[in-house]
């Protein structure tokens, strides 16, 4: 199947300090990518839909000034987590589309950890 | 909402193993169903997958039946490899197009030899 590449694998920062997490699609262009967050012990819950060349759209209850989507390219979506404070502790992964009723592909996440 | 529950793990066999790992939903609509694949280190990848009742979605030896009556996805192996240890998702999708994916908590599956 199609590689989706997810960058870094873990990172660790200090509170008030900004994180950025790519996403990138190694064999396919991507017009949609998702982001999804999942803390200890509960679903993965979808954060924002990422289209090329447009704005993220973001699901209730996410900030969209904490949390930066970019989607510069169809190969690459990449995600800030601005001024990350301990509740940001995550993992994070993102998913990317080819096209229309196409299968996602997900990346292998980003376990962060603010301290 | 939509949701998605499914059985705490972590779940521990042995080899050869009957595995069932328990799924079900909750959906306005008619959910497309799926089941992701987590191996160490690795994305999530698509196991198998489900669009509509009685529908019986079957990968790797894995299969699971769509059953609406009882809102559930259950996933079953009838034997199972140390190569199966990994983290099982059950998801499901409303939207059309793009799948957002409703995800459960996922399963932790650890196959000792």
């Amino acid at each position: 199947g199609a590689v989706v590449s997810q960058h870094p694998s873990r990172v660790i920062c200090k509170s008030g300090t900004s994180v950025k997490i790519e996403c990138r699609s190694l064999d396919f262009q991507a017009t949609t990518m998702f982001w999804y967050r999942q803390f200890p012990k509960q679903s993965l819950m979808l954060m924002a839909t990422s289209n090329e060349g447009s704005k993220a759209t973001y699901e209730q209850g996410v900030e969209k000034d904490k949390f930066l989507i970019n989607h510069a390219s169809l190969t690459l979506s990449t995600l800030t987590v601005t001024s990350a404070h301990p509740e940001d502790s995550s993992f994070y992964i993102c998913s990317a589309h080819g096209g229309i009723n196409t299968e996602a592909f997900f990346g292998q996440g980003t376990r962060l950890t603010v301290v | 909402g939509d949701s998605v529950t499914q059985m705490e793990g972590p779940v521990t066999l042995s080899e050869e193993a009957f595995l069932t790992i328990n799924c079900t939903y909750t959906a306005t609509g008619y959910p497309s169903l799926f089941w992701y694949v987590q191996y160490p280190g690795e994305g999530l990848q698509l196991l198998l997958k489900a669009t509509k009742a009685d529908d019986k979605g079957s990968n790797k030896g894995f299969e699971a039946t769509y059953r609406k009556e009882t809102t559930s996805f259950h996933l079953e192996k009838g034997s199972v490899q140390v190569s199966d240890s990994a983290v099982y998702f059950c998801a499901l999708s409303t939207s059309t197009g793009f799948q957002k994916l409703v995800f459960g908590t996922g399963t932790r599956l650890l196959v000792s030899p």
